[in-house]
Order: structure tokens, then C-alpha cells, then sequence
């Protein structure tokens, strides 16, 4: 069975700092994506990462993919308060056998920027 | 193009009663989900469509949940009868048949269900 964990869960943090979110996957993989959540709102689709050493960057935020290492992160650049918001990476386990086209997702991470 | 349209935003039952949610995906999207996010976790998938047929069932408690996609457009979930711990928000998602790895997945505002 596919696990996804993100960390941290919940992540406070200053303007104008820099951060990172990490998210570990149990199963091979070259398709991970990230989304984001506001309170009451659905998933917004943030970034698409579908090979090893794949980065994609929009405006303060950059993801990343290791594949061998199983591993993505999020890395957010001088945080601002509209980025607060909840983090989720999800995974399609599609070279592992598993049925593709299908995401499993991790259990997000509650972002607050603070002045 | 149009989104994922899902009614009704939100609804409030007693245990034991049932309730339906439909979705309607992006025109021309084959394959249809329906997640079941509980407050504070991810989206579980409860049951993926391709067209019209049931591609993983897996997670769907069979028990008191169905789903069907009739002619491989738009879908219903239903549960009879609900129990205190299906209050969750049930999103549904939508992809293309060709690059849905590319283009990813487009998830609609789902339905937020509290049972009282």
C-alpha cells in the first residue's frame, strides 16, 4: 500500500523567511503533484513533477522531485500571508505496478505566515 | 472550459437517513473520482470511472456507499444509511483520457456533509 507523508504538519511561519515542506513516498514513482487548499475551498493544482530532477517554480514557490529518494519538496521563497494556506502532495504509484491514474494523498501541511 | 460542477454545496442529515451528490465533470474528461476528505487529512479515493465502467472500487464501504456513472458522463454518490463518521467534504475530480499525467487532475468545490 501506497503511504504519502508529509512534514511538517503544520509550519508557522515569519515574512519574508524561507521554508520547506517535504513529502515522502513509500512506493516508486515519477508522478508527484502538489496542490493547495483554502479553508472551505477545493484543490487548486499548483505544480506537476513527472520525472527524477524535475523543478517547476511559480512566483515564491518551487517544487522538486528526487525520484531514487523518493522524496519531493516545496520550497517556499520570503514567505507573504497569501501564501497561508494547506499543502497537499499527492502521488500517481504508476511504476509500481499499482493502477495509475489515481492519486493518494498526503495529509497535507497548514501553512501560517505571520507578520 | 466550464469546471467540475457539484451540487449540492452542502447538506445536513441525521444518522441513518440517506443522501446523493452528483457530479459533473469537464466535457470530454473520461475518467471521474470521488474523494472523501474528513477535516484535517487528505482526499481519499473512494471510486475511480473510466467512461462508464469502475476501474478501482477498493476503498468505497460497499456496505452503505454506491456510485454510479451511467453514461459516462456525469455521476452520483450515495449513502444509505449514513453514519456519524461519513461528515467529511466528498470531492469529485476529473481527467482527460490522454495526458492526464501532464495535465493533471481538476477537482470540483465538492459537497460538504455533516450527519447529525
Amino acid at each position: 500500500e501506497l503511504k504519502v507523508e508529509q512534514n511538517p504538519l503544520f509550519l508557522s511561519m515569519q515574512e519574508e523567511k524561507n521554508y520547506t515542506i517535504y513529502c515522502n513516498y513509500s512506493t516508486t514513482s515519477d508522478r508527484l503533484y502538489w496542490y493547495r487548499q483554502d479553508p472551505g475551498k477545493s484543490l487548486e493544482s499548483l505544480f506537476v513533477l513527472l520525472s527524477n530532477g524535475a523543478v517547476k517554480q511559480e512566483g515564491r514557490l518551487m517544487a522538486s522531485l528526487d525520484t531514487k529518494a523518493r522524496l519531493s519538496t516545496l520550497h517556499i521563497t520570503a514567505a507573504v500571508h497569501d501564501l497561508s494556506a494547506t499543502y497537499f502532495c499527492a502521488v500517481d504509484p504508476f511504476n509500481s505496478g499499482g493502477s495509475n491514474y489515481k492519486l493518494t494523498f498526503g495529509k497535507g501541511t497548514l501553512l501560517t505566515v505571520n507578520p | 472550459e466550464a469546471g467540475v460542477a457539484q451540487s449540492p454545496r452542502y447538506k445536513i442529515i441525521e444518522k441513518r437517513q440517506s443522501v446523493a451528490f452528483w457530479c459533473n465533470p469537464i466535457s470530454g474528461h473520461a475518467t471521474l473520482y470521488w474523494y472523501q476528505q474528513i477535516l484535517g487529512q487528505g482526499p481519499k479515493l473512494l471510486i475511480q470511472f473510466q467512461n462508464n465502467g469502475v476501474v478501482d472500487d477498493s476503498q468505497l464501504p460497499k456496505d452503505r456507499f454506491s456510485a454510479e456513472r451511467l453514461k459516462g458522463v456525469d455521476s452520483t454518490l450515495k449513502i444509505q444509511p449514513a453514519k456519524l463518521e461519513d461528515s467529511a467534504v466528498y470531492l469529485c475530480a476529473s481527467s482527460a483520457k490522454s495526458g492526464t499525467a501532464r495535465r493533471g487532475y481538476t477537482f470540483g468545490s465538492g459537497t460538504r456533509l455533516t450527519v447529525v
